[in-house]
């Protein structure tokens, strides 16, 4: 139990153009849903978390207005990318919780390209 | 602040032979610690956590790890490796303490690396 499915798991894209990535948990309702970005060989950075039906909080130095986090339900969250340039490219992980003290569980991950 | 230090960012190893990875953290409080394991391209698979139980944590695929606070360390072992170990390991603390549904503070990562 406790997966968690990402969409898509690759996009290329030109700058400019807009990108939405999927986060959904199969098999349990979520209340709080996390949005990773990780750069090649670096660790996992927080960018925001979100629970359902709330806006989401976001980390200090991501900008709100360029990663829109959506979270309209207790099984899908999404993270859109607008107005996509070259240093957005890097590899963004979701993860799902179903409450708190409940661990995490984390998404295969999208890696967004940005040509 | 909650912190984690992975001493190393690579560690290269015999299949068959012991495995060690290392995790110091820095908390105010009690903490609660997580090592994870990443294959390339993959998100993040839970091995193991400590939330003030028992010191000695056992975990899947025959990894342990075990809570010393007089050294602040929480150290990831296996007695033997095997070719499908190779891959990314972080260490993890959250904050708050104690709750592992709100944010996690990543380590920098250690590549393991297991030769045939």
């Amino acid at each position: 139990g406790a997966v968690v499915s990402q969409h898509p798991s690759w996009v290329i894209c030109k700058s400019g153009t807009s990108v939405k990535i999927e986060c959904r948990s199969l098999d349990f309702q979520a209340t709080t849903m996390f949005w990773y970005r990780q750069f090649p060989k670096q660790s996992l950075m927080l960018m925001a978390t979100s629970n359902e039906g709330s806006k989401a909080t976001y980390e200090q130095g991501v900008e709100k207005d360029k990663f829109l986090i959506n979270h309209a339900s207790l099984t899908l969250s999404t993270l859109t990318v607008t107005s996509a340039h070259p240093e957005d490219s890097s590899f963004y992980i979701c993860s799902a919780s179903k409450g708190r003290n409940q661990p995490q569980h984390f998404g295969d991950g999208t890696r967004l390209s940005i040509l | 602040a909650q912190s984690v230090t992975q001493l190393d960012s690579h560690v290269s190893v015999s299949e068959g032979t012991p495995v060690l990875l290392r995790c110091n953290y820095s908390s105010s409080y009690s903490p609660s610690l997580f090592w994870y394991v990443q294959h390339p391209n993959k998100g993040l698979q839970l091995l193991l956590k400590y939330t003030s139980a028992a010191t000695l944590v056992k975990g899947i695929n025959g990894f342990e790890a075990e809570f010393k606070k007089s050294e602040t360390s929480f150290h990831l072992t296996k007695p033997s490796a095997h070719m499908s170990d190779a891959a990314e390991y972080f260490c993890v603390v959250s904050d708050p303490p104690g709750d592992s549904s709100y944010k996690l503070i990543f380590g920098s990562g250690t590549r393991l690396l297991v030769r045939p």
